[in-house]
This record gives C-alpha cells, sequence and structure tokens, in this order.
C-alpha cells in the first residue's frame, strides 16, 4: 500500500534562518506531488505542485520554493523565513495514473518567531 | 474560475444526532468531489468521494450527495459520535489531469457527549 511520510511534525525557526521540509511517498511510482499551507484555522492554500522530477510549478508568488530531486521526494525550502511564513505545512500526493484521490501527509508545524 | 463554498462554518449536535454540512461549486465542469477530516494537528484524510456521474454514495454512516443541477453537494454523518469531531473539508475538481483542488474553507463539527 501507499504511504507518505512527512517530517519534522514540528519546527521553530527564528525569522531569516534557512527552511528545508521533505517529503517522501511509497508504494507508487511517477506520483503527482503537492504542497500546501494552512494559516491557523483557515483553510489549504495550494503552493506547489509537481508531475515528475525536476518539474515544479509555483501556484502563489512567496518566499519559498520546492524541489523534487526524486521521483518520490518533494523539498520545499526557503533562504531566510518571514514571520508570515508560520503555518501548517502539508504534503500530498495522487496517483501519476490519474487518478483524482488526492492523500496528505501528517503535516509540519512550522512556528517562525 | 472554480470557487467552493462550504457552510456552516461550525456546527455543534448532541451526540446520535445527524449532522448536514453543505458545499457549492461555480464551474459546470467539475466531475469529482472528495470530503475530508482534519483532526487537531493532524492532515486531512478522506473520508468519501463521489463523482459526477453518480447522485449518491453511502459508506456506514456518512453519505454524500450530489446535485449537478443546482450545483452542490453535502456530507451527512448520522448518528454522531464524539470521535466525529472534527475539521470537515469539501473539495472540487474537473477531470483526471487536473492537479487544482479548489477546496471548501471547512466546517468545525463538535458532537457534544
Amino acid at each position: 500500500s501507499q504511504t507518505i511520510h512527512q517530517w519534522p511534525a514540528t519546527l521553530v525557526q527564528p525569522v531569516g534562518s534557512p527552511l528545508s521540509l521533505e517529503c517522501t511517498v511509497e508504494g507508487t511510482s511517477n506520483p503527482n506531488l503537492y504542497w500546501y499551507r494552512q494559516a491557523a484555522g483557515r483553510g489549504l492554500q495550494l503552493l506547489f505542485y509537481s508531475v515528475g522530477i525536476g518539474q515544479i510549478s509555483s501556484e502563489v508568488p512567496q518566499n519559498l520554493s520546492a524541489s523534487r530531486p526524486q521521483d518520490r521526494q518533494f523539498i520545499l525550502s526557503s533562504k531566510k523565513l518571514l514571520l508570515s511564513d508560520s503555518g501548517f505545512y502539508l504534503c500530498a500526493w495522487t496517483a501519476g495514473t490519474g487518478d483524482e484521490k488526492l492523500f496528505f501527509g501528517s503535516g509540519t508545524q512550522l512556528s517562525v518567531l | 474560475g472554480e470557487n467552493v463554498e462550504q457552510h456552516p462554518s461550525t456546527l455543534s449536535v448532541q451526540e446520535g444526532d445527524s449532522a448536514v454540512i453543505k458545499c457549492t461549486y461555480s464551474d459546470s465542469a467539475s466531475n469529482y468531489f472528495p470530503w475530508y477530516k482534519q483532526e487537531l494537528g493532524k492532515g486531512p484524510q478522506l473520508i468519501i468521494d463521489i463523482r459526477s456521474n453518480v447522485g449518491e454514495k453511502k459508506d456506514q454512516r456518512i453519505a454524500v450527495t450530489l446535485n449537478k443541477t443546482a450545483k452542490h453537494f453535502s456530507l451527512h454523518i448520522t448518528e454522531t459520535q464524539p470521535e466525529d469531531s472534527a475539521v470537515y473539508f469539501c473539495a472540487a475538481i474537473k477531470g483526471r489531469g487536473t492537479y487544482k483542488y479548489i477546496f471548501g474553507t471547512g466546517t468545525r463539527l463538535k458532537v457534544l457527549a
């Protein structure tokens, strides 16, 4: 069966520090991968999605970037964090076969202080 | 573009009663409608979904209904239990290969024991 791993679960970072969040999917090949952000008590905002290695689409202009160095690995990064980057970050995947079902990871709670 | 409105934003019910959450979408080409349950500090979990060629789908105590003419779909939870307390999100997408899930703003359901 397919599983998605996301880490760390919580992270407290000072303003101006770098960020790297990692997500991996197991049990499937060529998945579509997504990064979402959820502000406290708010909905889900799509940040990036990827349909293949090295292919990244950005949905909103921001202080963050994403990379997909391997088929089942998706990384969210920042060179210098802002206070406004605080939030709950979720990695998600859909099968590359076109199945619409979207599955989320367990999330990373990022607090920028 | 697609827009999904979700109501109510909060819902409190007595244990054993039914809960209904409603979503309305704007793009008539949307054809897949999932529902997610998110517990505190966790990623959203897919609980049920429906495609546009089906009017109703049921899985034990939860059911989803779709009215394509009116462009709305609803989540029904019967015999609610305290563990049903969570935030519920609806979403809509159109077609395979479309990667932009449009989520509703969420409903916080509280089941009172």
